[in-house]
């Protein structure tokens, strides 16, 4: 089975500076994907950044960069030089065999 | 615009009410999935459709039914409604999900149930 931990509910931070929302998982396949989703006030979910299991660099995407620590099983998401419109629930994500799993979220708030 | 189209967008049922919440993609993926969420609860799977004419449960199927009427259509059904199904349901769908790759998942804009 697939586990995907966000172990911050909210998280605050300054417009312009740098901020990490973490993520731990757990699988057993050897191959897999994890993923990070925005999701702001309006609802919708929006695709932010993809790292394979295999991928040897950190994604980036942008002022998004996925901190991945294979051994260590983690998939931290950076987002640099934090923007008003950051504020939002983000969310975890992995795929394994055909499914997709995520966290339960980190609120983000980005204050002027 | 291309992407995943989820109808309809709020919903109030009675308990005991059926309804069935329609997705449509026009990307041409293959795979599909129904997905509900619950403050403080992120998002969990509820069916998923790997490929046109297969259908599997995901971790939260009781209640629901799903049918995978061709590749574009995916529909969930809740045959009678309770008040624990009260959430935001989300479609979603992905090009394969066996390709590794950068494919995202995308996402419909969701449907907010209440049953009352």
């Amino acid at each position: 089975a697939q586990k995907i931990t966000q172990t911050q509910p909210g998280m605050f931070v300054q417009e312009k500076e740098a901020v990490t929302l973490d993520c731990t998982y757990d699988t057993s396949d050897p191959s897999y994907g994890l993923f990070w989703y925005k999701q702001p006030s309006s609802g919708e979910m929006i695709f932010l950044i993809y790292q394979g299991s295999y991928d040897q660099q950190n994604a980036t995407e942008g002022r998004y960069s996925l901190n991945f620590q294979k051994a260590r099983k983690s998939a931290n998401l950076v987002i640099s030089a934090s923007q008003l419109g950051d504020s939002a629930m983000y969310f975890c994500a992995m795929r394994g065999y055909s499914t997709l799993t995520f966290g339960k979220g980190t609120m983000l708030l980005v204050s002027p | 615009n291309a992407g995943v189209t989820q109808t309809p967008k709020f919903q109030v049922l009675k308990t005991g009410q059926s309804m069935t919440l329609q997705c449509a993609q026009d990307m041409n993926h293959n795979s599909m999935y129904w997905y509900r969420q619950d403050p403080g609860m992120g998002l969990r799977l509820i069916y998923y459709s790997a490929s046109e004419g297969t259908t599997d449960k995901g971790e939260v199927p009781n209640g629901y039914n799903v049918s995978r009427l061709n590749k574009r259509e995916f529909s969930l059904r809740l045959e009678s409604a309770a008040p624990s199904q009260t959430s935001v349901y989300f479609c979603a769908s992905i090009r394969a999900w066996d390709r590794p790759g950068i494919y995202g998942y995308t996402f419909g804009s969701g449907t907010r149930l209440t049953v009352v």
